[in-house]
């Protein structure tokens, strides 16, 4: 069965300072492993995904997210957050029968 | 300009009143999705359908209902059945990835409000 578990429901972290956003799965098959974000009353927004191609992927707004199998992982980083990443980001994971949603992470930026 | 669009963006209706919330894709996507999301729940899903005429219940389907009679669009009707209907809902369609995964787009969500 598949499962996805976002480990925090908030992250603050100051303007200029990396970002975390942690991220573990369990599937039975090879998944595909997706980050959304959504901002306010906006739907969700892909930011970047994997596919069993490269195990670093790097997103839109200059993030990125590692695949590592042996912690069966796909944490999303940042090296410097911007104010405009205040948001809230969903971990998807799918195989070819379903998708299952994370229950989200906000992100709150400090000025 | 493709995309799926979802109207209206705020919806309010009385107690006991039927409401209809429409999504449309020109995408070219088989597959369409509706979920619901509440606050600190992450997004659960209501229905979906992979093909045209057929859909099947997701994992909160009661007090809902969908059609699915051409491929662009895919309605959700919010019955008087559902106890408590006021939520964000998304409407999302999908295109399989490389290896057969399925990658979703979703539209902008409708916040609907029962009074």
């Amino acid at each position: 069965a598949q499962s996805v578990t976002q480990l925090d429901s908030h992250v603050s972290v100051s303007e200029g300072t990396p970002v975390l956003l942690r991220c573990n799965y369990s599937s039975s098959y090879s998944p595909s492993l997706f980050w959304y974000v959504q901002h306010p009353n906006k739907g969700l927004q892909l930011l970047l995904k994997y596919t069993s191609a490269a195990t670093l992927v790097k997103g839109i707004n200059g993030f990125e997210a590692e695949f590592k199998k042996s912690e069966t992982s796909f944490h999303l980083t940042k090296p410097s957050a911007h104010m405009s990443d205040a948001a809230e980001y969903f971990c998807v994971v799918s195989d070819r029968v379903k998708i299952i949603f994370g229950k989200g992470t906000r992100l709150h930026i400090l000025p | 300009d493709g995309g799926i669009t979802q109207s209206p963006k705020y919806l309010f209706r009385k107690e006991g009143q039927n409401v209809t919330l429409s999504c449309e894709q020109n995408l070219n996507h088989d597959a369409m999705y509706w979920y619901r999301q509440d606050p600190g729940q992450g997004l659960r899903l209501i229905y979906y359908s992979q093909i045209v005429n057929d859909f099947q219940k997701g994992d909160i389907a009661e007090g809902y209902s969908v059609s699915r009679e051409k491929k662009e669009s895919f309605p959700l009707t919010v019955t008087s059945a559902q106890k408590n209907p006021t939520a964000f809902y998304l409407c999302a369609s999908s295109i399989e990835t490389s290896g057969g995964h399925n990658e979703q787009f979703f539209g902008p969500g409708t916040r609907l409000t029962v009074l």
